[in-house]
Formats: structure tokens, C-alpha cells, sequence
């Protein structure tokens, strides 16, 4: 079944205390997002992969990382948290120029 | 997604047709999509227009697009209680390739 899957679905942690939210696809899209979403904001790009070793900054970047070594992860690391960080969390991918596969969703509360 | 407008909120009867509007503003976007997000769920494609397409019909739902006035609906015919959910209109623009911006999300309520 063609998925984007995204892990930990749920986390609480508390501030300062670096953390990976994976990002898994298998429909071998060039592609990959992560957005954030927050009430009456809709949501907002973090970071884009457009393949392989090539990452670019959305939006709201700050205070994250992203890395895409292989072409089927693009994880996101939020090396020292805080809580302007919960949020709703989306991993997105797509072939070029075609429409965007959602993930499920990550919540994160920072404590 | 400030550049993309929506408004928040949609009320309509069962049966009734809904119409949720959008505007956007760069005129180089190449794809606009509309996206649903149900209670604790992701975001599920409902269907989208290419950019020099005036209307696209898939069902129960049309697609209108003014590239003139940069003005984008969704209508859904004989709405039922399930289409309750919040629906984003976002933009995929030529000269940012991967990148889409979103509007904020119109909440609809379908009331039987």
C-alpha cells in the first residue's frame, strides 16, 4: 500500500531535549515536506527535499533540521525543543510537480 | 500561507450546496488544490486544477477557477453530514517547485 509514514504519532518531552520525528515513504517520490499546522494558521512549510542531498527552507525553519540521505526518509530533528514547538506536525511527498501525499500526523507537546 | 485567503467558517444544511471560496495571489502558481482534514486525521487530496483549466467536475464536487481575478471554489453538491471537516485550498507555485502554500482552513458544518 503506496504510505507516507510518519513516527512517534503522539509524543510529550520537555524542553531542551533533542528529538527525531521520522518520515517514511514508499512510492519512490522525489519530493518530501514537513509542515507544521496550528489552530487558525493552517499550515506551514518547514522544510522541502526536492531529491536526495537537496534540502531548502519553507516557512517557519527556525529551530528546525532536516536531513535527506536516502530518497524514501526526510526525518526532522528539533535539536533542543522548546514550546513555541507544539504543534501538529505533517510529512508530505509527491513526484514533481504532482499533488502532495499526506502522513498522519505527528503531535508534539513540549513541556 | 498569508498570500492565500479563505474564509474560516461554512454553515450548511444537508442537501444543500456548499461553496467555499479562496484567493491567492501569485499569478505564476501552476496547481491549486483542495485538500479535507477530518477530526484527528491528515489531509486527504479531494482533487485539484492545473492552472490553465477553468473547471474540472469530479463528482459531487467542482472546481472553479478565475485566473483573472486569482479566485479559486470548491462546490459541493448535495452535502452530506460526512463532508463536515475543514477544507484548504493551497497553491503550488512554478517558481518554487515542491513548495505549497495553504490557506487557513474553512471549517464546514453540515447540519441535518
Amino acid at each position: 500500500e503506496a504510505q507516507v509514514t510518519q513516527n512517534p504519532r503522539y509524543l510529550i518531552t520537555v524542553t531542551g531535549k533533542k528529538l527525531t520525528v521520522t518520515c517514511s515513504q514508499n512510492m519512490n517520490h522525489e519530493y518530501m515536506s514537513w509542515y507544521r499546522q496550528d489552530p487558525g494558521l493552517g499550515l506551514r512549510q518547514i522544510y522541502y527535499s526536492m531529491n536526495v542531498e537537496v534540502t531548502d527552507k519553507g516557512d517557519v525553519p527556525e529551530g528546525y533540521k532536516v536531513s535527506r540521505k536516502e530518497k524514501r526518509n526526510f526525518p526532522l530533528i528539533l535539536e533542543s525543543p522548546s514550546p513555541n514547538q507544539t504543534s501538529l506536525y505533517f510529512c508530505a511527498s509527491s513526484p514533481p510537480d504532482q499533488p502532495q501525499h499526506f502522513g498522519d500526523g505527528t503531535r508534539l507537546s513540549i513541556l | 500561507g498569508e498570500d492565500v485567503e479563505q474564509s474560516l467558517f461554512l454553515s450548511v444544511r444537508e442537501g444543500d450546496s456548499s461553496v467555499i471560496n479562496c484567493t491567492y495571489t501569485d499569478s505564476s502558481s501552476t496547481y491549486l488544490y483542495w485538500y479535507k482534514q477530518e477530526p484527528g486525521a491528515g489531509l486527504q487530496l479531494l482533487t485539484y486544477i492545473f492552472s490553465n483549466m477553468d473547471m474540472k467536475q469530479d463528482q459531487r464536487l467542482t472546481v472553479l477557477l478565475n485566473k483573472k481575478d486569482k479566485h479559486l471554489s470548491l462546490r459541493i453538491a448535495d452535502t452530506q453530514t460526512g463532508d463536515s471537516a475543514i477544507y484548504f485550498c493551497a497553491e503550488g507555485r512554478g517558481s518554487t517547485l515542491g513548495r505549497l502554500y495553504f490557506g487557513r482552513g474553512t471549517q464546514l458544518t453540515v447540519w441535518p
